[in-house]
């Protein structure tokens, strides 16, 4: 199956922009959606599909694809941005199956 | 307003069973692909399981052969019944509605998690 890799650890300046980048074969063919977890809490999905936020994700969140590399980037960080971040796709083998990345821990410094 | 709650989790030893229930409220259940999403202590997310509007359904290869996911319509209810467990499927457990298109597919409600532990 396939496999997407994440930075563990990013930091940002508050009010600074940072990308969190995912990669993996699967992403030549099928667009990430990126999940935000804070501790304690649910998954909230914050991109999905070409760059589509979901009602109530600010507008400092966006997505971008090239390659076998997808990006979330986060404009004007927030104290409440610091948090868990994973991105997700289809499997590429084509299987229905679905697989995770590794996940990136952001500080808002 | 969509949500989502699990259920029926607990401590189970190795090699038991244990039936997990998500009720769901605002949508339904069987015009919409369900899936199961797991999240080990400390550990990242993984994918489980995916049942989709027509019956079909899909298992990540540590899980198939043991887990079931199935849904009863009249309930509104997705489950998920576990077999042979094992020490590594302890994780909290959390059910989602996946949005399925050409080029992509993402869980835009997820419940609060139910957590199984498997121990002796």
């Amino acid at each position: 199956s396939s496999e997407l890799t994440q930075d563990p650890a990013v930091s940002v300046a508050l009010g600074q922009t940072v990308r969190i980048t995912c990669q993996g074969d699967s992403l030549r063919s099928y667009y990430a959606s990126w999940y935000q977890q804070k501790p304690g809490q649910a998954p909230v999905l914050v991109i999905y599909g070409k760059n589509n936020r979901p009602s109530g994700i600010p507008d400092r969140f966006s997505g971008s694809s090239s390659g076998n590399t997808a990006s979330l980037t986060i404009t004007g960080a927030q104290a409440e941005d610091e948090a868990d971040y994973y991105c997700n796709s289809r499997d590429s083998s084509g299987n229905h199956l679905k697989v995770f990345g590794t996940g990136t821990k952001v500080t808002v410094l | 307003e969509v949500q989502l709650v699990e259920s029926g989790g607990g401590l189970i030893q190795p090699g038991g069973s244990l039936r997990l229930s998500c009720a769901a409220s605002g949508f339904t259940v069987s015009s919409n692909y369900m899936s199961w999403v797991r999240q080990a202590p400390g550990k990242g997310l993984e994918w489980v399981s995916v049942i989709y509007s027509g019956g079909s359904t899909y298992y990540a290869d540590s899980v198939k052969g043991r887990f079931t996911i199935s849904r009863d319509n009249s309930k509104n209810t997705l489950y998920l019944q576990m077999n042979s467990l094992r020490a590594e499927d302890t994780a909290v457990y959390y059910c989602a509605r996946e949005l399925y298109y050409d080029f992509w597919s993402a869980w835009d409600y997820w419940g609060q998690g139910t957590l199984v532990t498997v121990s002796s």
